[in-house]
């Protein structure tokens, strides 16, 4: 039982290119989030989704654009990354009904 | 503005001591109250929560204390281990809709001396 699985778990890119970060889970959770962490900031929603189909905004949604095709995927691309963009990214996903959030293991990105 | 504020960026005690991490919330229709622990290069791990309708609860050596008026939790860690040092989240929601988005707040890092 995997969990939470993230790729990739490392990436470097430069300014203006873009780039897609794959979140799987496999435990037929119906809500799934992204989260960025940056120092002194703690962990900050990106955008979320509480179904197949469905995206919504979240804190910082700026930058950002998700999908969610099949339930166990969500994905988050960013179209024209920025420095601001460097940060560790977090997948999350939960049960409806259950406030808990199981999270990946974190990717970590930096835009030069 | 930090709807979830955790203002000590770090703490250390001696190991077998009491451990004790502070948090503030400012959003009233908070509920629910999450503490997760992370250690690097890994992602956050779901460690003990408390309902509002609750103002303690325990799960081992954790205990999460819930002070409503004051919008206030901690969590008690008891006695503290080496293998405790970790960042630690408050993290807070409301139930409503069909969503269950978490507040962290900035985290607190614990360092158990041996």
């Amino acid at each position: 039982n995997a969990g939470v699985t993230q790729t990739p778990k490392f990436r470097v890119l430069k300014t203006g290119q873009s780039m897609t970060l794959l979140c799987a889970q496999d435990m037929n959770h119906e809500y799934m989030y992204w989260y960025r962490q940056d120092p002194g900031m703690g962990l900050r929603l990106i955008h979320y989704s509480v179904g197949e189909g469905t995206t919504a905004k979240g804190e910082v949604p700026d930058g950002y654009n998700v999908s969610r095709l099949k339930k166990q995927n969500f994905l988050l691309g960013l179209e024209s990354a920025a420095p601001s963009q460097t940060s560790v990214y977090f997948c999350a996903s939960s049960r409806m009904g259950y406030r808990e959030l199981f999270f990946g293991e974190g990717s970590r990105l930096t835009v030069l | 503005d930090q709807q979830v504020k955790q203002n000590s960026p770090s703490l250390s005690v001696q190991e077998g001591r009491i451990s004790i991490l502070n948090c503030d919330y400012t959003n009233s229709m908070f509920d629910y109250f999450l503490w997760y622990k992370k250690y690097p290069a890994e992602g956050p791990t779901f460690l003990i929560s408390i309902s509002s309708i609750k103002d303690k609860n325990e799960d081992g050596r954790f205990t999460v204390f819930l002070n409503k008026s004051a919008k206030h939790l901690s969590l008690h860690i008891v006695p503290s281990q080496p293998g405790d040092s970790a960042v630690y989240f408050c993290a807070a929601t409301t139930y409503g809709g069909a969503t269950n988005k978490l507040i962290f707040g900035t985290g607190t890092l614990l360092a158990v001396q041996p």
